[in-house]
């Protein structure tokens, strides 16, 4: 079965420094999102990317961050200058249509930062 | 007001119980409902979406209500592998799918 891949499964990093979670998406999937997850807390929405740009983002999405799509089938979350509310499980999902609200997770990439 | 709120529980209960969540969201202006499922430590999985008229999955049914903004789920004959957290999930944004989550539900099946 298809699946959405995320490396690495867990990062360890020191405050001010740059993460960059990486997502294989299922491959004829064409809408691409992040989700992140702070212990104990709600699934959070992110941003949404597709047609090679960003459709949505939320608060969260601050400069800080920023999505790539550097081929055609990695998709990567940057945090520019990691602080420590940033510690959370990021999930990168896909879907293959815009609006049916059926997305498929990968297993998430643990971020600590210290 | 949060967006999407459900009781946190835990609720236990024996197998083969039926066991109901609720579920409310605040913008009424919401076109797609979906309950997810969430393992612990583990991403979240679709269980099924929620329509107008209801609609069962197995064991599984779903309601809306959307003059109350309010979403159940209703688990029949439990199973001790439906021990999960129940995510209720509004697609708020009708250009996409940008899912607002609630803080979920935990249901623990006891032998």
């Amino acid at each position: 079965e298809p699946e959405v891949t995320q490396t690495p499964s867990h990062q360890v990093t020191q405050m001010g420094q740059e993460v960059i979670l990486r997502c294989v998406p299922i491959s004829n999937h064409l809408y691409f999102y992040w989700y992140r997850q702070i212990l104990g807390q709600k699934v959070e929405f992110l941003v949404s990317f597709y047609n090679n740009e960003i459709s949505e983002k939320s608060e969260i999405f601050d400069d800080q961050f920023s999505v790539e799509r550097p081929d055609g089938s990695n998709f990567t979350l940057k945090i520019r200058s990691t602080k420590l509310e940033d510690s959370a499980m990021y999930f990168c999902a896909s879907t293959g249509t815009g609006y049916t609200g059926e997305l498929f997770f990968g297993e998430g990439s643990r971020l600590t930062v210290l | 007001r949060k967006e999407v709120e459900q009781d946190p529980g835990p609720f236990n209960v024996p197998e083969g119980a039926t066991v109901a969540f609720n579920c409310t969201y605040s913008n009424s202006a919401s076109q797609s409902f979906f309950w997810y499922r969430q393992d612990c430590r583990k991403e979240p999985k679709l269980l099924m979406s929620v329509y107008s008229s209801g609609n069962e999955d197995g064991r599984f049914t779903a309601q809306l209500n959307r003059a109350s903004q309010y979403i159940s789920l209703l688990i029949r004959d439990s199973k001790l592998s439906d021990s999960a957290t129940y995510l209720c999930v509004v697609n708020s944004n009708n250009a996409g799918n940008m899912l607002t989550f609630g803080g979920g539900t935990r249901l623990m099946v006891k032998p």
